[in-house]
């Protein structure tokens, strides 16, 4: 059973495209992350949501847009895509308020 | 300077080794400490994680928390070929969104 999910695990695509990339929990958890890694492997928080409502939104830039249909599911979307969009984003769910958090697999974005 | 520091290695040690990682952080009020693991292409994995000042054994690792020296360190015991991964410190306040600062985390390499 997996607890994180993320679809697709590999995305390819040509700079100016639109993307989505869906997260899905099965912990019964309340909060969701995006987080972004690049290449020299700094993990940094994009977004969080709880119940539903953004409640930490980093400095990222607004072509990059959360969605949270439940609370099992945030998904991100991504405008007009950019060669420095290309890092490995990772979802990751925790009780609310909680500390221990975990991740899904990543999903790995190349922007050609 | 970056809030927490890590050193990213590569640290290459021969099986059966002690092996020690480090981080130093700025941020007094950081409360609650954890360590994850992650493998190549893979999502970090929550290892240990403690509130308080000293050590917290489990099995062959212990996680170190000097608050004073604003330093924690992760030893591992008889290291193994499969405990060849980056291994990421992270820190948080308590309360407020929990939300995490993480290393950039120190590529260990266990060789037989």
């Amino acid at each position: 059973d997996t607890a994180v999910s993320q679809t697709p695990k590999y995305l390819v695509t040509q700079m100016g495209n639109d993307k989505s990339i869906k997260c899905e929990q099965n912990l019964g958890h309340d909060t969701m992350y995006w987080y972004k890694q690049d290449s020299k492997k700094f993990l940094k928080i994009m977004f969080s949501y709880n119940n539903k409502e953004l409640i930490i939104n980093e400095t990222v830039p607004n072509r990059f847009s959360p969605k949270s249909p439940d609370k099992a599911h945030l998904n991100l979307h991504i405008n007009s895509l950019e060669l420095g969009d290309s890092a490995v984003y990772f979802c990751a769910s925790s009780q609310a308020g909680g500390d221990t958090q975990y991740f899904g697999p990543g999903t790995r974005l190349t922007v050609l | 300077q970056k809030e927490v520091e890590q050193d990213p290695g590569p640290l290459s040690v021969p099986e059966g080794a002690i092996v020690s990682l480090n981080c130093t952080y700025s941020n007094s009020a950081f409360q609650y400490f954890m360590w994850y693991r992650q493998y190549s292409r893979k999502g970090p994995e929550l290892l240990m994680y403690t509130y308080s000042s000293g050590n917290k054994e489990d099995g062959r690792f212990t996680a170190q928390v000097d608050k004073s020296s604003k330093y924690i360190s992760l030893f591992i015991r008889d290291s193994q070929p499969s405990d060849s991964a980056t291994y990421l410190c992270a820190m948080s306040e308590i309360g407020g969104s929990y939300i995490p600062t993480f290393g950039r985390g120190t590529s260990l390499i266990v060789h037989p």
